[in-house]
């Protein structure tokens, strides 16, 4: 059964800096990796998508890498912002496809001014 | 274009009633899929329907059902409430093609008393 686990849970920096988010999974066997954001109460905002065949994927300050076979995806966010505070949430879906997301808990991440 | 809408957004509800949520994808989407989310679980998958089929389905007791309209708009129904299926209740749309990203709505937030 997958499991995807993101460390730190929490994570508190102060302005500017440049950040990473870590998320594992067990299953190396998956078709793509989601990153999303959730600010407190609301739903999922999708970050970035890569595929299984991809090594990275970048959107402005955020880039996202995959390491298929040894489970790994790092999220950098780069010159962290306040507006940047929120919970990251990483995601596989496995196989062909045609599977649900299996999500990590998630990393609550406050940047402070 | 518009995201995947949920409705409604809030909701309080009596141990032992049902209640019926709704998500409309976003137009030309025709995969929705349900989860759940709380704290101590973090996001659970619910069902999946496509095309009007539910294609893949969670760990959920039977009290928990969905359904698909032919314009894809979704209903999920949950009967015999109990307090712990107060929780986030969000939806995901997603297009043709297993490599698409998952959009999320921004959820209906379910209290049961």
């Amino acid at each position: 059964k997958q499991e995807v686990t993101q460390i730190p849970a929490a994570l508190s920096v102060p302005e500017g800096e440049n950040l990473v988010l870590n998320c594992s999974f067990t299953d190396s066997a998956i078709y793509n990796l989601q990153w999303f954001r959730q600010d407190p109460g609301k739903g999922l905002t999708s970050l970035l998508l890569i595929q299984s065949s991809q090594r990275e994927q970048t959107s402005g300050r955020l880039n996202a890498s995959l390491d298929k076979s040894s489970g790994r995806s790092t999220l950098y966010i780069a010159a962290s912002q306040p507006g940047d505070s929120a919970t990251y949430l990483c995601a596989v879906r496995e196989y062909s496809g045609n599977t649900p997301l299996v999500f990590g808990k998630g990393t609550r991440l406050s940047v402070i001014a | 274009k518009a995201g995947v809408t949920q409705t409604p957004r809030y909701l309080i509800k009596t141990r032992g009633q049902q209640v019926t949520l709704s998500c409309s994808p976003i137009s030309g989407h025709r995969s929705v899929s349900w989860y759940q989310q709380t704290p101590g679980q973090g996001l659970q998958f619910l069902f999946e329907y496509f095309s009007e089929t539910q294609r893949n389905k969670g760990n959920f007791p039977g009290r928990f059902s969905g359904r698909q309209f032919s314009n894809s708009r979704s209903e999920m129904n949950v009967s015999t409430l109990e307090l712990g299926d107060s929780a986030l209740y969000l939806c995901a749309s997603r297009g043709i093609g297993s490599s698409t990203e998952a959009f999320f709505g921004q959820g209906t937030r379910l209290t049961v008393v």
